[in-house]
């Protein structure tokens, strides 16, 4: 079984570019997290959807953060504009619908805003 | 009361001791408590989780010893060995909403 597929692996960018991260999940998992990793610390939520619905964007900076998930199956992810703040991982996790606990995660997307 | 605080930042271990991480929450709300590993430029894999109906969980090497009055869980890793070598973060989940500690660093030195 495929695991969680994220794209681009890493992306550099200057500050007041727009920049968009792509996420395909394990192929049947309804609930699908976008996660914010900093250098030495945990990942914090930034959205989480149940198939097509954002059901918790209450962490998403929505001035300048978008995302979407169409279909209820891939998910992207966009910043517009880039500060130089933003840089850090960006990290997709996907999970099964109902009861079950284990959410698995893909490997991240390095952003570094100059 | 979100917050989930978790110590010591870093560890070395010697080849075949034990490795303790040590977690804390606020939130009796939380029910499911886990554990997870990362290594550099990989995503967090799960290694182990509890609820909190049951005090300990044990698989393999790795041991999670909850304390539900206290409101502490802590992971324990026997035989530590050097390909243990990561950071792993705790994590409590409450109302489908993971909250993660800020890791530990963990080197397990040959």
């Amino acid at each position: 079984e495929a695991g969680v597929v994220q794209s681009p692996r890493y992306k550099i960018i200057e500050k007041k570019q727009p920049v968009a991260f792509w996420c395909n999940p394990i192929s049947g998992h309804n609930t699908l997290y976008w996660y914010l990793q900093n250098l030495g610390q945990g990942p914090e939520l930034l959205i989480r959807y149940e198939n097509e619905e954002a059901v918790d964007d209450s962490q998403l900076p929505k001035d300048r953060f978008s995302a979407e998930r169409l279909k209820g199956v891939d998910s992207t992810l966009k910043i517009q504009p880039a500060e130089l703040g933003d840089s850090a991982v960006y990290l997709c996790a996907s999970k099964s619908g109902g009861d079950t606990d284990t959410q698995y995660f893909g490997p991240g997307t390095r952003l570094t805003v100059l | 009361q979100q917050q989930v605080k978790q110590s010591p930042q870093s560890l070395i271990v010697q080849k075949g001791g034990i490795s303790i991480i040590n977690c804390a929450y606020e939130n009796t709300a939380f029910d499911y408590f886990p554990w997870y590993q990362q290594f550099p430029g990989k995503g967090p894999a799960l290694l182990i989780a509890i609820r909190p109906d049951v005090s300990e969980k044990k698989e393999g090497r790795f041991t999670i010893s909850f304390n539900k009055s206290a409101k502490q869980f802590s992971l324990h890793i026997m035989d530590s060995q050097p390909g243990d070598s990561a950071t792993y973060f705790c994590a409590a989940r409450g109302t489908y909403k993971y909250i993660f500690g800020t890791g530990t660093r963990l080197k397990v030195l040959a």
